[in-house]
Parts: C-alpha cells; sequence; structure tokens
C-alpha cells in the first residue's frame, strides 16, 4: 500500500524560506513508472499545481513558482522535498505531495494527507 | 493561458443523478482527470483519462468529454457524495479547475 507523508515546520516568517519534505513508503520513488509532485491549496480555495520530478532529478515547475522554487529528490531515502524561498501570506496553503502517473498526460493517484503552512511573523 | 472552468456549485437530491462540468477551449482534445476532496481530506482521483475508473471507485462515477465541456456524472448520488469535486487536464502545465461544491439536498 503506497503511502506519502509530508512534513516540515508549520509556520514559516515572511521573507524566509519554506521547506517540506515527502517521504514514500510502500513503493520506490525509482520507479521509472512515476513522477512525483507538490500541490498546494489556500485555506478555503482551490487546488495549485507547484511542480513535479522525476528520480532522476528532472523538474518541471508552475511558471509563477519558478523563480522561487527548487524541488529535488533523494532516492537513497526514499524522499522528495520542496523549497520556496522568499514567502509571503500569500503562501500560506496545504501543502500536499502526490505520486504522478503518465508524464506526458499526468494525473496524481497517490496523495500525501498534506499539511498546513502558516506564513506570519 | 489555457483555463478550465467549473460552475461554483451543484445540488442534485439524493438518489438522482448529479452533472459536474469543467469547460476549456477544445477540450474534447486533451485527457480530463477529476477528483473528489471532502471537508479536511486530501483529493482522491475519481476519474482518469476522460473515463476510467480507479480500482476501489463506484460505478456510479462516469466520465466524458466532448468539443468544449468535460462531464463528470454520478448517479444515484448519496449523502457520501457531498464533496468538492476538481478537473485537471496537462496543457505545457499542470491545470485545474476551480472546482464545484456538490450538495446532496
Amino acid at each position: 500500500q503506497l503511502q506519502l507523508q509530508e512534513s516540515g515546520p508549520g509556520l514559516v516568517k515572511p521573507s524566509e524560506t519554506l521547506s517540506l519534505t515527502c517521504t514514500v513508503s510502500g513503493g520506490s520513488i525509482s520507479s521509472s513508472s512515476y513522477y512525483w509532485g507538490w500541490i498546494r491549496q489556500p485555506p478555503g480555495k482551490g487546488l495549485e499545481w507547484i511542480g513535479i520530478i522525476y528520480y532522476s532529478g528532472s523538474t518541471h515547475y508552475n511558471p509563477s513558482l519558478k523563480s522561487r522554487l527548487t524541488i529535488s529528490v533523494d532516492t537513497s531515502k526514499n524522499q522528495f522535498s520542496l523549497k520556496l524561498s522568499s514567502v509571503t501570506a500569500a503562501d500560506t496553503a496545504v501543502y500536499y505531495c502526490a505520486r504522478v502517473s503518465d508524464q506526458l498526460l499526468p494525473y496524481f493517484d497517490h496523495w500525501g494527507q498534506g499539511t498546513l503552512v502558516t506564513v506570519s511573523s | 493561458s489555457y483555463v478550465l472552468t467549473q460552475p461554483p456549485s451543484v445540488s442534485v437530491a439524493p438518489g438522482q443523478t448529479a452533472r459536474i462540468t469543467c469547460g476549456g477551449d477544445s477540450i474534447g482534445s486533451k485527457s480530463v482527470h477529476w477528483y473528489q476532496q471532502k471537508p479536511g481530506q486530501a483529493p482522491v482521483l475519481v476519474i482518469y483519462y476522460d473515463s476510467d475508473r480507479p480500482s476501489g471507485i463506484p460505478e456510479r462515477f462516469s466520465g466524458s468529454n466532448s468539443g468544449n465541456t468535460a462531464t463528470l456524472t454520478i448517479s444515484r448520488v448519496a449523502a457520501g457524495d457531498e464533496a468538492d469535486y476538481y478537473c485537471q487536464v496537462w496543457d505545457i502545465n499542470v491545470l485545474f479547475g476551480g472546482g464545484t461544491k456538490l450538495t446532496v439536498l
């Protein structure tokens, strides 16, 4: 049974860097069949795609976040991570990690439970 | 840039059929995926590739896609189907619709 679990600070100060890790269990992050992704949801709002990474390290980012975003993978720990710099209150959201099927027509078939990150001083 | 348009809300009586639309320019030429999100929970994939169902999703959930509209259809709606539903496509980037709140009357 594949499981994904987000972890990281729940409170980040404005202008600092938001860092989250997604730990994958019940499956290998090095599988050639899947990508891995991040999605966020501001309180009371809809879903926003953040970015996708392959086990090789190849990435694809949301253009609106690209200048502040780094997604990386650690195959030895079966984890992938998100760093978002220069955060503001607009980055307050529940952050989800997910497995991505089909690199050509991607969809998210397994999701973590999500973690709320609040940006506030 | 490509935009997906969903109605903010849809209401249906128990036992009836709910249809949730997702509009986009020539969306019929794209593959549409649908997610169900209940309050306080992570989204769950309910339809992929327009009309395929993941294992464990009831047959009451079906999808179609043609022209400028994709549709998620939920037959014999029950109280447990009350949730937000999001459509999603790939258009150079991953795009989500704004979401539709399904209310079971």
